[in-house]
């Protein structure tokens, strides 16, 4: 198994750009989740979904859209890119039992995105 | 919404030292609880977890930590630090919906 992939690992745009950073999993879980992670702000959740076809907002999603078409992919596009959303940014998977997630996560390697 | 303090953003302790590191949470509901660690330049990696069976919950690399639902705590210690053990440590939260937060994270500096 791959586990988590992400592509790209390192990403330059200019402000407006738009793009889109690719997760997927191969290990069949329902849960998956997007995190920016920022000095000295830890990680923080952007998007969730639990499941195929249904997603959520985490702590930090304006600038940010996703979609859950099938249970392995879960890509996180920027509208149009802002330095603020420079970041590194990690997707995660994990499959929930008895509703509540509680297992563990599994992390992608992370993109680095750099926003000019 | 559940949330989680971590007590001192960088903690440095001597090789063969006890390490301790702090993990508060705020949760409506009885709490799961997780602890991660991150190397440098790479993913998170968890080290242990709690889910409402023992208190006192034992990981990876000599790892352990106890829930104190009293004192709204899940610390994490080590009783002798090693200098592998240099990384940044996460402390996260699932509480009443299906969010996953963390904390803003520990750095923990091993001094030879």
């Amino acid at each position: 198994n791959a586990g988590v992939t992400q592509t790209p690992k390192f990403q330059v745009l200019k402000t407006g750009q738009s793009m889109t950073l690719q997760c997927a999993q191969d290990m069949n879980h329902e849960y998956m989740s997007w995190y920016r992670q920022d000095p000295g702000m830890g990680l923080r959740l952007i998007h969730y979904s639990v499941g195929a076809g249904i997603t959520d907002q985490g702590e930090v999603p304006n600038g940010y859209n996703v979609s859950r078409s099938t249970t392995e992919d879960f890509p996180l596009r920027l509208l149009s890119a802002a330095p603020s959303q420079t970041s590194v940014y990690f997707c995660a998977s994990s499959y929930p039992s008895g509703g509540r997630p509680n297992n563990e996560q599994f992390f992608g390697p992370g993109t680095r995105l750099t926003v000019l | 919404a559940q949330s989680v303090t971590q007590l001192g953003s960088h903690v440095s302790v001597s090789e063969g030292a006890l390490v301790l590191l702090r993990c508060n949470y705020s949760s409506s509901v009885p709490p799961y609880l997780f602890w991660y660690v991150q190397y440098p330049n790479q993913g998170l990696q968890l080290l242990l977890k709690y889910t409402s069976a023992a208190t006192l919950v034992k990981g990876i690399n000599g790892f352990e930590a106890e829930f104190k639902k009293s004192e709204t705590s899940f610390h994490l210690t080590k009783p002798s630090a090693h200098m592998s053990d240099a990384a940044e440590y996460f402390c996260a939260v699932s509480g009443r919906d299906d969010k996953i937060i963390f904390g803003k994270g520990t750095r923990l500096h091993i001094l030879p």
